[in-house]
């Protein structure tokens, strides 16, 4: 079990589609992540917040939107996908941003057709 | 950022043998991570390392930290069909706050 809630574990979506993948932690931890992880591949940073700020942007396409409503709450905005954007969407959050652990969620499931 | 290389890709053992998985990056590192993801799962942190020739143990695993702070080891001792997963080391990003990059990962496969 995770303390990293991800919804929902799975998504099938259109090319034309928009939809957002959401993650909640209340362990406090100030620091959040997207990582996307495509099979027998490690994870690849995408976006990190950092006290509800955007700190890093791993120069992912526009089509790609993060959003940090609060320190809990961290989405993740699809548009235009195309389908090599097919992965595993793993939300994690850490105590701050410096070297600490990643507590991962389950992650999304994201296959776009 | 910093990036690291990580050794095998793939490791397949019968159960009861040992696995020893590897790190090593050109510059000096300030700490690096363990991880590990079972099949189907998501990456579960296993250990943090910071000192120079830092040896920690859990149960069968035990994780070094290489003198030069440029490799790093995780080591199994008599593997359990419970070890199948893919092990990543990770490490900072220098100055680049909160930037973990992931070795490519070692596939462990444990055969009963």
């Amino acid at each position: 079990d995770t303390e990293v809630t991800q919804t929902p574990k799975h998504l099938v979506m259109g090319m034309t589609n928009k939809k957002s993948l959401k993650c909640e932690q209340h362990m406090g931890h100030r620091a959040m992540y997207w990582y996307k992880q495509k099979a027998k591949k490690p994870p690849e940073l995408m976006f990190v917040y950092s006290y509800e700020k955007l700190s890093i942007n791993e120069s992912v396409p526009s089509r790609f939107s993060p959003e940090c409503p609060n320190s809990s709450l961290l989405n993740l905005h699809l548009h235009a996908l195309q389908p090599e954007d097919s992965a595993l969407y793993l939300c994690a959050s850490s105590l701050g941003p410096i070297n600490s652990p990643l507590h991962f969620g389950n992650g999304t499931r994201l296959t776009v057709t | 950022g910093q990036q690291v290389m990580q050794i095998p890709q793939y490791q397949h053992v019968q159960e009861g043998e040992d696995f020893t998985t590897y790190c090593n990056s050109s510059t000096t590192l300030s700490n690096i991570q363990w991880y590990k993801q079972r099949p189907g799962g998501h990456p579960v942190f296993l250990i943090q390392l910071v000192k120079s020739g830092e040896v920690k143990k859990q149960k069968r695993l035990t994780f070094q930290f290489g003198e030069a702070k440029k490799n790093s080891s995780l080591h199994i001792t008599a593997t359990q069909t419970t070890d199948v997963g893919t092990y990543f080391c990770a490490v900072g990003g220098g100055t680049s706050y909160g930037k973990l990059t992931f070795g490519q990962g070692t596939i462990l496969t444990v055969h009963p």
